[in-house]
């Protein structure tokens, strides 16, 4: 059973641009969340899909979107990037039937260096 | 709002002696707390999770960690560490809803030496 996985592994991008990164779910898992792991920091939710909509938003300006498609992967956006943007990107997955509260597991990152 | 202290951004430790990662949290709501591992260049594993069920929960690799409400805290522990244990270890709370999202604490890079 594949866990999460995340593409692409390393990224290098240049200030002003854009970049898409791609995650595809645990098998069996509807939702998708999106987190930012600056260096030294630990992880910030930007936003989570379900049914191919975006459910919960974090505190991220709106050059960060993304989208969920019918297989339920997802894709992250991120428009006129600056330096700041420099981080690990981590996908995670998780399922909300009959849960408590879901688990979200996680990908392997995308590890993305604006210069 | 939740949030997430973890004291100590660094733990060192001898092999084969005790493990105690420490993590308060602060919710308006009943909390739902994880604790993940990181190792180098990987993204996070879940070691456990608390869910109102039992105030002590046992996780994988010998991990585990006490729920304490009055002390609004989460801490994690192990008897005895290993040299494998070395690595990032985060305190999350979920963000007050069902759904899962998560408030990570800073971390705390836990070295075991020999």
């Amino acid at each position: 059973d594949a866990g999460v996985t995340q593409s692409p592994t390393h990224l290098i991008k240049t200030r002003g641009q854009q970049v898409t990164l791609r995650c595809s779910p645990k098998s069996g898992h509807d939702t998708v969340s999106w987190y930012q792991q600056a260096l030294g920091q630990g992880p910030q939710f930007i936003f989570q899909y379900y049914e191919e909509e975006e459910r919960q938003r974090g505190n991220f300006p709106d050059r960060f979107s993304g989208h969920q498609f019918p297989n339920y992967s997802s894709e992250l956006n991120v428009n006129a990037l600056l330096l700041g943007d420099s981080a690990l990107y981590l996908c995670a997955s998780s399922s909300e039937l009959g849960a408590v509260v879901e688990t979200q597991y996680f990908g392997p990152g995308t590890r993305l260096l604006v210069l | 709002a939740q949030s997430v202290t973890q004291l100590g951004s660094h733990v060192s430790v001898s092999e084969g002696a005790l493990v105690l990662l420490r993590c308060n949290y602060s919710s308006s709501v009943p909390p739902y707390l994880f604790w993940y591992v990181q190792y180098p260049n990987q993204g996070l594993q879940l070691l456990l999770k608390y869910t109102s069920a039992a105030t002590l929960v046992k996780g994988i690799n010998g991990f585990e960690a006490e729920f304490k409400k009055s002390e609004t805290s989460f801490h994690l522990t192990k008897p005895s560490a290993h040299m494998s244990d070395a690595a990032e270890y985060f305190c999350a709370v979920s963000d007050g809803g069902s759904q899962g999202n998560l408030i990570f604490g800073k971390g705390t890079k836990l070295s075991v030496k020999p």
